[in-house]
């Protein structure tokens, strides 16, 4: 099955809204990061985490070890936030990526 | 500063050709990543090398697939022979070093096997 599974695959937002991406993985994670991929296909990081928690703007992202999850918070979301959201759950040198999210942000 | 260069940006092959793509890091980076994203499977890390040394060569890519480092500023990925699965977009990627540090990628190899 899914090592790495993200909730939902599909998501539209209102500008100015704020909403909450979810990872689970069933691998024994000690790193997780999150990437978004712009509707041109550009990828970019936007977060690498331990255990714990770390902000970025409007962004911000929390790592639980223990119960193998991560999430992703978007505040305010503005049209650029559009595109595919990916997580990546890291043991070692292993890594294994999530199918995505796909967020449409509408005016 | 020039960022992560990958050439060619297109490539079409027949079945049970080699071929050969080919990155240029961010100058400085020590970590350097080779993904490969298709509409089934996603994103796979292909390959992971840090300071030119292979870290990870993603185990289930190895028979065909082979990544090197020639020198800290270039690396090349050879698909060997290719194959109509192997249809896909190849992305490299590089870091200061670790994880820690925010990767940077390259605007990907778009791959079509005949």
């Amino acid at each position: 099955g899914d090592k790495v599974k993200q909730s939902p695959s599909a998501l539209s937002l209102q500008e100015g809204t704020n909403s909450a991406l979810r990872c689970n993985f069933s691998i024994a994670a000690t790193t997780v990061q999150w990437f978004l991929q712009n509707p041109r296909g550009s990828l970019m990081n936007l977060f690498y985490l331990v255990p714990g928690t770390k902000e970025n703007g409007r962004l911000k992202s929390a790592f639980d070890s223990k119960e193998s999850y991560s999430t992703l918070h978007i505040r305010d979301a503005q049209l650029e936030d559009s595109g595919t959201y990916f997580c990546a759950a890291n043991s070692g040198t292993y890594q294994r990526f999530g199918t995505g999210t796909k967020l449409q942000v509408v005016p | 500063d020039a960022g992560v260069t990958q050439t060619p940006r297109h490539e079409v092959a027949e079945k049970g050709q080699t071929i050969i793509l080919k990155c240029e890091p961010v100058s400085g980076h020590n970590d350097l990543f080779w993904y490969r994203q298709t509409k089934i499977q996603g994103l796979e890390l292909l390959s992971y090398f840090r300071s030119k040394s292979l870290m990870e060569d993603g185990g289930a890519f190895k028979d065909r697939f082979k990544a090197e480092m020639l020198n800290s500023s270039f690396s090349t990925l050879k698909i060997q022979p290719t194959e109509p699965k192997d249809s896909a977009v190849y992305l490299c990627a590089s870091s200061l070093r670790g994880g820690a540090y925010e990767q940077y990628f390259g605007p990907g190899t778009r791959l079509t096997v005949l």
